[in-house]
């Protein structure tokens, strides 16, 4: 059955510190791969999609995501954390085709920023 | 931003009371979905709709139905509540091929709380 992992419930970082948020999915076919982020209070915002093609995926507010297909993993990463990153992050996989396009969702990491 | 609206955005009720929340888009999206999210579950499909009067359930669909008799409204009903059913309730919809390629934009929220 197709799942997708977060293992980190809680992560903190220092304001200007890098980050990387870990996304493991399990998924017969071809995975089509996103990353969601959700402030509180909030509904989602798509912050990056990986499809095909460049296995590094450029998204909003500068954050990127690799695409391992050996690891089954799809990483979030951003240079320099901000104080305005502080959310929840969400990753997901696509899992249907045709008429049943559904995504299924990691349980989240909650991202924190220490000044 | 995607036009995806929900109302209301918050509701308490009481057990056994029906419930019905409602999803507005006013971008012609064929898809539409129903979420609920819950801490350390992530986002869990409800039911989703392919079209007009064409719906489908998803995981988590018990005690829930749906209608969609326009293209920009999908109702999402509680026939009887539950406390198990407190939760927050998000509307997603995408473009029209209905791929696993598709992105999936979010509304805001409706926070039901059943007492």
């Amino acid at each position: 059955a197709q799942s997708v992992t977060q293992p980190d419930i809680h992560i903190t970082v220092s304001e200007g510190a890098s980050l990387e948020l870990r996304c493991n999915y399990s998924y017969g076919a071809t995975p089509y791969l996103f990353w969601y982020v959700q402030s509180p209070g909030q509904g989602l915002q798509l912050l990056l999609k990986y499809f095909s093609g460049d296995t590094l995926v450029q998204g909003i507010k500068g954050f990127e995501a690799e695409f391992k297909r050996s690891q089954s993993s799809f990483n979030l990463r951003k240079p320099s954390v901000h104080w305005s990153d502080a959310a929840e992050y969400f990753c997901a996989v696509g899992a249907g085709g045709g008429a049943t396009n559904k995504l299924i969702f990691g349980t989240g990491t909650l991202l924190a920023v220490q000044p | 931003d995607a036009g995806i609206t929900q109302s209301p955005r918050h509701k308490v009720t009481e057990t056994g009371t029906p419930v019905t929340l409602r999803c507005h888009q006013t971008e012609n999206h064929r898809y539409m979905y129903w979420y609920r999210q819950d801490p350390g579950h992530g986002l869990r499909l409800i039911h989703y709709s392919y079209g007009v009067k064409d719906t489908d359930k998803g995981e988590v669909s018990d005690g829930y139905s749906v209608s969609r008799s326009k293209t920009e409204d999908f109702l999402l009903t509680l026939e009887s509540a539950t406390s198990s059913q407190t939760s927050v309730y998000f509307c997603a919809i995408s473009e029209t091929t209905g791929g696993s390629t598709d992105t999936q934009y979010f509304g805001p929220g409706t926070r039901l709380t059943v007492l």
